[in-house]
């Protein structure tokens, strides 16, 4: 289709597994962010790919959290040994116009861990 | 760094009243400011964007925002609710830049009173 596409929609893992979340932007989108979306906690940025530059991990909240972007489509956001306050719903969203576009968002990747 | 507050994690408003979310932001630099509504099981779309052009934006479905600088405000509203604008709000806030990441505020969700 000609949205973002994310895998898996839904994930239920066991405390201490490592998940991996993917995200397919829009064909030319450039840049391209993931979000975490907590119960009452908004969106809690945490990546930003712009291009060729180098990523903005800000908001990756703990090294148990990494992110690679290949060939400047396809995102992965993997996150190793998952606690329980891992659970929450993975947005990832892209843009062709860095900093003032619209940003388009996928569905999300709702992860639970027990 | 840019930052958002919405001020009320929940309002509720009449069918035909007038709705009103707040959101304040801060930043070092002019600030480009954007509102995104995410229906029920949907996910986030732009209802509208300022860019540094008219201070006053008219969105999709009726909403509309003004930049107030001297209030550091972005507040959103509609002169008339319908029962099809429930929904969560969030506003956000970049620096414009290319390298600037889009930073989202914890969010409002509106009730439509039939």
């Amino acid at each position: 289709g000609a949205g973002v596409s994310q895998s898996p929609s839904n994930k239920v893992t066991e405390k201490g597994k490592d998940v991996e979340l993917r995200c397919d932007p829009i064909s030319g989108h450039t840049a391209l962010y993931w979000y975490r979306q907590s119960l009452g906690q908004g969106l809690e940025f945490l990546i930003y790919f712009q291009g060729n530059s180098a990523p903005d991990k800000s908001g990756l909240p703990s090294d148990r959290f990494s992110a690679e972007r290949t060939g400047g489509s396809v995102s992965t956001l993997t996150i190793q040994r998952t606690q329980q306050e891992d659970s929450a719903v993975y947005l990832c969203a892209g843009t062709n116009r860095e900093g003032i576009g619209e940003l388009f968002f996928g569905e999300g990747s709702r992860l639970t861990v027990l | 760094a840019q930052s958002v507050t919405q001020l009320g994690s929940h309002v509720s408003v009449s069918e035909g009243a007038l709705v009103l979310l707040r959101c304040n932001y801060s930043s070092s630099v002019p600030p480009y400011l954007f509102w995104y509504v995410q229906y029920p099981n949907q996910g986030l779309q732009l209802l509208l964007k300022y860019t540094s052009a008219a201070t006053l934006v008219k969105g999709i479905n009726g909403f509309e925002a003004e930049f107030k600088k001297s209030e550091t405000s972005f507040h959103l509203t509609k002169p008339s609710a319908h029962m099809s604008d429930a929904a969560e709000y969030f506003c956000a806030v970049s620096d414009g830049s290319s390298a600037s990441k889009i930073i989202f505020g914890s969010g409002t969700r509106l009730s439509i009173r039939p």
